[in-house]
């Protein structure tokens, strides 16, 4: 099953700019992660959020979590070439802990 | 951090065959850990949780004759894919946690192709 729906699906920005991704879920969390995933490879773990925690840094990424409206937005400023990749959001649910995906953004940076 | 290492990172069958890929953890005793699968250009997709000494759960719509899993000790578990087809073509990331209040640490996946 999928909890979280992510938004926009697709993402090409000019390289400097911010970007901004979304991420919508179901059910009561205990946390939210975002995860980034280069073509082909492994998860990288981003950031992440507990359900009594509105916003948190981390270097270039900011992460925001509304639990009244069940969801959060990443973003990343001043983007680089290098974060080239698709973004995704998991959300770990209170009634069992598993950790569920959210569809992902695909993030192009254009040079 | 902890580390959670998958074997074969790559892997390429014929139809027909039954493939097992491995996750390990490293450094810490998983009694949980769950197996996803990912399709080119998707997300990963929850297939099932196992526990340590007990039968898996497996999510809804997951074939559990197709797919079986074994964690047979607390730094193991296997993912056997049984008679493969190309269908079955994927890409298996496992993760691992200690307890229900610990983090989540992903392997580095397997692709499997199955010709």
């Amino acid at each position: 099953s999928q909890q979280g729906e992510e938004d926009p699906q697709a993402l090409s920005i000019q390289e400097g700019e911010n970007a901004t991704m979304n991420c919508s879920y179901k059910t009561s969390i205990n946390n939210l992660q975002w995860y980034r995933q280069n073509s082909g490879r492994g998860l990288v773990h981003l950031i992440l959020i507990r359900s009594n925690e509105r916003e948190k840094h981390s270097g270039r990424l900011r992460v925001t979590l509304d639990t009244s409206k069940k969801s959060s937005s990443l973003l990343i400023t001043a983007s680089r070439a290098a974060d080239t990749a698709s973004y995704f959001c998991a959300t770990d649910a209170r009634r069992d802990d598993k950790i569920i995906f959210g569809k992902g953004t695909r993030l192009h940076i254009l040079p | 951090g902890a580390v959670v290492s998958q074997h074969p990172s790559r892997v390429i069958c014929k139809s027909g065959t039954s493939v097992k890929i491995e996750c390990r953890s490293l450094d810490f005793q998983a009694t949980t850990m769950f197996w996803y699968r990912q399709f080119p250009k998707q997300s990963l997709m929850l297939m099932a949780t196992s526990n340590e000494g007990s039968k898996a759960t497996y999510e809804q719509g997951v074939e559990k004759d197709k797919f079986l899993i074994n964690h047979a000790s607390l730094t193991l578990s296997t993912l056997t894919v049984t008679s493969a087809h190309p269908e079955d073509s994927s890409f298996y990331i496992c993760s691992a946690r200690e307890d229900r209040r610990s983090t989540q640490y992903f392997g580095p996946g397997t692709r499997l192709t199955v010709l």
